[in-house]
């Protein structure tokens, strides 16, 4: 069954540092998207993207969070200058175009800020 | 704006048991529905669906109906086993396709 694969699965990093999490959806997909989860609570979107660019974002998704895919296969999430807060899990999920909006998500990848 | 509202947990039965998660949503429009699962250290995987008013999905011995009448898609299941715990979350999806989340459910089922 075709998969949303996400890399890394855990990241650390240091506060003010830039990270970069990879995603690479499934191919015959059209729509992508970030969400993450904070431990313990509810899953938030981040950002939809369709057709190279952003379709909507929410508040989180300030001037600090950028997507891009670069290489028609990728699907990145960059955070320019990591805080504490973002620590969680951010979630990968594509899906195909059509009146079934169930998405595919990846496994995700645990971003610890220190 | 879309809010999904889910039965507040931590929910825990025993294997054999009948489950049933409640949740209700709110939602100009008509959305889709669904239930995603989290099982321990992994990611959310699709459960079921349904995409109109009446429709009931299942999967895996897990049902939930469309109810537009009540705004509620619950989820049951007729016999839980252990390896149906995990954390359950309710979704509504609007017609651009962003989704929005339940708070989840958590679920432990005992031998």
């Amino acid at each position: 069954e075709p998969e949303v694969t996400q890399t890394p699965s855990h990241q650390v990093t240091q506060m003010g540092q830039e990270v970069i999490l990879r995603c690479v959806p499934i191919s015959n997909h059209l729509y992508f998207y970030w969400y993450r989860q904070i431990l313990g609570q509810k899953v938030e979107f981040l950002v939809s993207f369709y057709n190279n660019e952003i379709s909507e974002k929410s508040e989180i998704f300030d001037d600090q969070f950028s997507v891009e895919r670069p290489d028609g296969s990728n699907f990145t999430l960059k955070i320019r200058s990591t805080k504490l807060e973002d620590s969680a899990m951010y979630f990968c999920a594509s899906r195909i175009q059509g009146e079934d909006y169930g998405y595919t998500f990846g496994s995700g990848t645990r971003l610890t800020v220190v | 704006g879309d809010s999904v509202t889910q039965m507040e947990g931590p929910v825990t039965l025993s294997e054999e048991a009948f489950l049933t998660i409640n949740c209700t949503y709110t939602a100009t429009g008509y959305p889709s529905l669904f239930w995603y699962v989290q099982y321990p250290g992994e990611g959310l995987q699709l459960l079921l669906k349904a995409t109109k008013a009446d429709d009931k999905g299942s999967n895996k011995g897990f049902e939930a109906t469309y109810r537009k009448e009540t705004t509620s898609f619950h989820l049951e299941k007729g016999s839980v086993q252990v390896s149906d715990s995990a954390v359950y979350f309710c979704a509504l999806s609007d017609r651009a396709g962003k989704s929005t989340f339940g708070d989840g459910t958590t679920l432990t089922v005992k031998p």
